[in-house]
């Protein structure tokens, strides 16, 4: 069964570094999310992207944070200046074949960024 | 926009036990509503989700969920509970149109006790 894979699944930087977390979703879908889940707390929407442009962005998702469909597979989420409170799970998640609706994500496991 | 909201942080069951865990949301437009489980360390997998038709769902693992329009419920249940259920469970709503991205709940962390 297709599945959204993540890499890497943690990853520790230092506050004011740049990360790139990356992600593969399932092949056909046209729909493309990254949440996050501080430890302890409900998983938050970040960004939504469709069509190679972001359709919806969060109160989070300031101008640290970017996003990138660099080619046909890949999906990524990059945060240039890392904050201690950027600390969290991040999320991808893909939804939507061609055809169909896009209602249902399908997550990955996660990449556990650390900011020291 | 649309909220969700999960009454209980935490419920421990007795093994065999039947367990509900609630669910509630608030919105303006129509909306599709899942049930995702999250295994310590773990993503987060998909149970259950309503979208249109028949209000009772069945999912994976034994789980059943309700839609109650008029309560705006979508509460999870399952009539015997193993041990390998304990996890926290995540009630969440998208729109049906749009972006469809979700909005969880704080999550039920679902204890089930030998």
């Amino acid at each position: 069964e297709p599945e959204v894979t993540q890499t890497p699944s943690h990853q520790v930087t230092q506050m004011g570094q740049e990360v790139i977390l990356r992600c593969v979703p399932i092949s056909n879908h046209l729909y493309f999310y990254w949440y996050r889940q501080i430890l302890g707390q409900k998983v938050e929407f970040l960004v939504s992207f469709y069509n190679n442009e972001i359709s919806e962005k969060s109160e989070i998702f300031d101008d640290q944070f970017s996003v990138e469909r660099p080619d046909g597979s890949n999906f990524t989420l990059k945060i240039r200046s890392t904050k201690l409170e950027d600390s969290a799970m991040y999320f991808c998640a893909s939804s939507g074949p061609p055809g169909g609706v896009g209602e249902t994500q399908y997550f990955g496991p996660g990449t556990r960024l650390l900011v020291l | 926009a649309q909220s969700v909201t999960q009454l209980d942080s935490q419920v421990p069951v007795f093994e065999e036990a039947p367990v509900e865990l609630r669910c509630n949301y608030s919105s303006s437009v129509s909306v599709y509503l899942f049930w995702y489980v999250q295994y310590p360390n773990q993503g987060l997998q998909l149970l259950l989700k309503y979208l249109s038709g028949s209000t009772l769902v069945k999912g994976i693992n034994g789980f059943e969920a309700e839609f109650n329009k008029s309560q705006t419920s979508f509460h999870l249940r399952k009539p015997s509970v193993h041990i390998s259920d304990t996890a926290e469970y995540f009630c969440a709503v998208s729109s049906t149109s749009g972006t469809y991205k979700y909005i969880f709940g704080t999550g039920t962390r679902l204890k089930v006790l030998a």
